[in-house]
């Protein structure tokens, strides 16, 4: 029972290079999510998309950019990453078939930008 | 414009003190959905509960329990003889009928539970 699987756990980046980082779930929920957590913050959506080849902005989307070409997979893409991107990035889906259904996280990535 | 205040950044505890998480959340939609999530040490974050505007009716579920006032725009979270497990992140979002029901969270607030 994987739920949200996020890789990888932890990455160290320099200045201007990009990555992409990997969001997966086996429920087969339409509704997935991007978030960054800033230390002692709550949780600021970057992007979001409501099924396969839908996506929307979320709060904080400069610097980000998402593709959902299948249900199952909403991978996030940092094309030059800066310092104000360190941050832990969480993915998230919850089920469409009723408003209002909880998410389910993943475990996190830990992106420091050096 | 929605938004979700969580006043207390912080809060030390004496295992099996009673503690309450603070929630005001603000919105003008009739319809909406107020969770908490837990974020222990470990990094991952955990649902806990959701309850909907029409439903005003308080839970309670073994230790914990959630007061919901639509009065008051609070939405508050107890926990009854805390334990040093209980020591998280306890975030309260928001999710409302506009925008696609996209959840809104407050700063979350730290609980620090002591033997």
């Amino acid at each position: 029972n994987a739920g949200v699987t996020q890789t990888p756990k932890f990455r160290i980046l320099k200045i201007g290079q990009s990555m992409t980082l990997q969001c997966a779930q086996d429920m087969n929920h339409n509704y997935m999510y991007w978030y960054r957590q800033d230390p002692g913050m709550g949780l600021k959506l970057i992007y979001y998309s409501v099924g396969a080849g839908i996506t929307d902005k979320g709060e904080v989307p400069n610097g980000y950019n998402v593709s959902r070409s299948t249900t199952e997979d909403f991978p996030l893409r940092l094309e030059l990453a800066a310092p104000s991107q360190t941050s832990v990035y969480f993915c998230a889906s919850s089920y469409s078939g009723a408003p209002g259904q909880p998410q389910h996280f993943g475990d996190g990535t830990r992106l420091s930008i050096l | 414009a929605q938004k979700v205040t969580q006043a207390q950044t912080e809060i030390s505890v004496v295992e099996k003190e009673d503690v309450t998480l603070d929630c005001v959340y603000e919105t003008r939609d009739t319809t909406y959905y107020l969770f908490w999530y837990k974020q222990p040490p470990s990094g991952e974050l955990v649902f806990l509960i959701r309850r909907n505007s029409f439903d005003e009716q308080n839970e309670i579920s073994g230790r914990y329990s959630w007061n919901f006032q639509k009065s008051t725009s609070s939405f508050n979270f107890t926990i009854t003889a805390s334990q040093v497990v209980d020591s998280a992140v306890y975030f309260c979002a928001l999710s409302v009928s506009t925008g696609g029901f996209k959840t809104i969270f407050g700063a979350g607030t730290r609980l620090f539970v002591k033997a």
